[in-house]
């Protein structure tokens, strides 16, 4: 148990649609991570948030957004859903670089 | 931008040794990490090298030439609980998020 939790674990919905994920990072850890790995692809970095703060932002959609509340845990919006958004979608967090970052056990998304 | 590139795929029986091979394209480096990934798991964390050199962690080591901007991962007395993906990562600064790549799947076999 890396003490990253993500919720919900697994959702199933509908083009157009809007859904939101969320993570609590683990106590004490204040940069959170958000990554996409969709079907035989690598993680691929979609944003970084530190201490309620936008830190860094990778390959993510301009449907999709997130942020990161004073309690430190975040959300990931992802709306205008379309088929090739399914993917499962890691939070991961980290108290300061070292290159360990630890990862939950992700929200996998169907979009039908 | 980064790019990172590894093997796709390997395998090898149990008891053996395996490298995993990484080169990486950066516009700044801090270090490289290397995460394992059990089939719909969550990545976990394996071994870090920020300096050049071998760090050894267990059955696992891994290695970092920066002027090479090379590294790998050594996995030795392979088990078959080793079968997994493995992905290098790299982050170009302190507090930036890891960029990874497209991972190397290990098929272990007795």
């Amino acid at each position: 148990d890396s003490g990253v939790t993500q919720t919900p674990k697994h959702l199933i919905t509908a083009t157009g649609q809007r859904v939101t994920l969320r993570c609590s990072p683990r106590s004490g850890d204040l940069s959170v991570y958000w990554y996409q790995q969709s079907l035989d692809q690598g993680l691929q970095f979609l944003i970084q948030y530190y201490n309620g703060e936008e830190r860094a932002k990778g390959n993510i959609l301009e449907r999709f957004s997130a942020q990161q509340f004073p309690d430190l845990h975040s959300e990931l919006n992802l709306s205008s859903l379309e088929l090739g958004d399914s993917a499962l979608y890691f939070c991961a967090s980290s108290v300061v670089a070292s290159g360990e970052l630890f990862f939950g056990e992700g929200s996998r998304l169907t979009v039908l | 931008g980064q790019s990172l590139e590894q093997p796709s795929e390997v395998t090898a029986v149990e008891g053996a040794i395996v490298q995993i091979n990484c080169t990486y394209q950066t516009s700044g480096f801090y270090g490289l990490s290397w995460y394992q990934q059990h089939d719909g798991g969550a990545p976990t964390f394996l071994s870090y090298n920020g300096l050049d050199g071998l760090e050894e962690t267990g059955r696992f080591s891994s290695f970092l030439s920066r002027s090479d901007s090379y590294g790998y991962l050594l996995l030795q007395e392979l088990q078959m609980k080793d079968s997994a993906s493995y992905f290098c990562a790299v982050s170009n600064q302190a507090g930036t998020a890891l960029i990874f790549g497209k991972g190397t799947t290990l098929s272990v076999s007795s």
